[in-house]
């Protein structure tokens, strides 16, 4: 049974520092992990989606890296604003045969002016 | 393009009562998965509808269904509800199959 962690489970910080937010997986045989934000009370916004054969994606401020072998994944966010908080969560996807992202419980983000 | 869409946004039953969600996916995309999100058990998976199949279903009772339309328009029917439905109902739509997948606004259930 996969089973997805994610640490910290919240993270406070001051504007303009860079973060980094992990996740780990514990079977290794996915088929791509996508990186989400969730604003509170609001659905999930797609970040990043990183496929089994690659190793990182970049979109602006975000950088997400992935190590299939050792089950794990990190989002790096430069230069955090305000504007940055809300949840992250990481969500494996194993392919067709399961058909369903398996989520971790999520950082939550607050960024302090 | 739209993105997901669901409706209604907002719903308050009492207990014993059933309901329907509806999810109308991004235009193009012909799968639709459903997820339930509770603040003690997080996001966990309902079910997943391709071309109007049931292709994957999660770990739920029998009171919760779905179906596709071939529109790929889904909805989702909870019936005898109970307080631990209460929960923000999220869909889920993709192109196909192993594809990013885009989520809907939600809907919040609140079972009194």
């Amino acid at each position: 049974k996969q089973e997805v962690t994610q640490i910290p489970a919240a993270l406070s910080v001051p504007e303009g520092e860079n973060l980094v937010l992990n996740c780990s997986f514990t079977d290794s045989a996915i088929y791509n992990l996508q990186w989400f934000r969730q604003d509170p009370g609001k659905g999930l916004t797609s970040l990043l989606l990183i496929q089994s054969s690659q190793r990182e994606q970049t979109s602006g401020r975000l950088n997400a890296s992935l190590d299939k072998s050792s089950g794990r994944s990190t989002l790096y966010i430069a230069a955090s604003q305000p504007g940055d908080s809300a949840t992250y969560l990481c969500a494996v996807y194993r392919g067709t045969s399961y058909g369903k992202l398996t989520f971790g419980q999520g950082t939550i983000l607050t960024v302090h002016p | 393009k739209a993105g997901v869409t669901q409706t209604p946004r907002y719903l308050i039953k009492t207990r014993g009562q059933q309901v329907t969600l509806s999810c109308s996916p991004i235009s193009g995309h012909r799968s639709v998965s459903w997820y339930q999100q509770t603040p003690g058990q997080g996001l966990q998976f309902l079910f997943e509808y391709f071309s109007e199949t049931q292709r994957n279903k999660g770990n739920f009772p029998g009171r919760f269904s779905g179906r596709q339309f071939s529109n790929s328009r889904s909805e989702m029917n909870v019936s005898t509800l109970e307080l631990g439905d209460s929960a923000l109902y999220l869909c889920a739509s993709s192109p196909g199959t192993d594809n990013e997948q885009f989520f809907g606004p939600g809907t919040r259930l609140t079972v009194l």
